[in-house]
């Protein structure tokens, strides 16, 4: 099972600034399959981010996602109220594994 | 529209059964590999089991596995989740999601249905 670790746990920046999150994973990631999620108190996730660095339908350009084998990254350029939640990343390369979660909140 | 609606969850004592149900619209079902994936009460989110277009493959997260069977029904556009010898930890909201073309990435997700185990 690749275990997936993101950090920071909480993120606290006010809106307009930029953040980064990170999940490092514990072997390397087949063919980048990486992807991110979104998820607000009492919502589903929302997909962000697939192939590490590919936005799915509809996500807006101030995401993205870079990195490869065991390191990536999900960018938020400038954070709007609505971006204020909980980030997930998830492997797909064997069996799906999620890492804890990163919460960004309104600092 | 993609949709997805889940439904069965409820209170069910340790060691029960209970069945949850995903009906699908908006895209063509049979198409698709479909998953469940849950999360605990204040918790991060956990696969939980996927099924190919045709029903030929299903995989489980290990913590799952002879407890719990995935099945669908193309014809209904239905999945299903049978959950059997449940336990206090399998307490979680339960989403169906789909998988897109891309791989075990879930781009769709239903609202989710609460499954609570406990005496």
């Amino acid at each position: 099972e690749i275990v997936l670790t993101q950090s920071p746990g909480t993120l606290s920046l006010s809106p307009g600034e930029r953040a980064t999150l990170s999940c490092r994973a514990s072997q390397s990631v087949s063919s980048s399959y990486l992807a991110w999620y979104q998820q607000k108190p009492g919502q589903a996730p929302r997909l962000l981010i697939y192939g590490a660095s590919s936005r799915a339908t509809g996500i807006p350009d101030r995401f993205s996602g870079s990195g490869s084998g065991t390191d990536f990254t999900l960018t938020i350029s400038r954070l709007e109220p609505e971006d204020f939640a909980v980030y997930y990343c998830q492997q797909y390369g064997s069996s799906p594994t999620f890492g804890q979660g990163t919460k960004v909140e309104i600092k | 529209e993609v949709q997805l609606v889940e439904s069965g969850g409820g209170l069910v004592q340790p060691g029960g059964s209970l069945r949850l149900s995903c009906a699908a619209s908006g895209f063509t079902f049979s198409s698709y590999w479909m998953s469940w994936v849950r999360q605990a009460p204040g918790k991060g989110l956990e696969w939980v089991a996927n099924i190919k277009q045709d029903g030929s493959d299903k995989y489980y997260v290990d913590s799952v596995k002879g407890r719990f069977t995935i099945s669908r029904d193309n014809a209904k556009n239905s999945l299903d989740l049978q959950m059997n010898s449940l336990r206090a930890e399998d307490t979680a909201v339960y989403y169906c999601a789909r998988s897109s073309k891309a791989g075990w990435v879930f781009d769709y997700w239903g609202q989710g249905t609460l499954v609570t185990v406990s005496s």
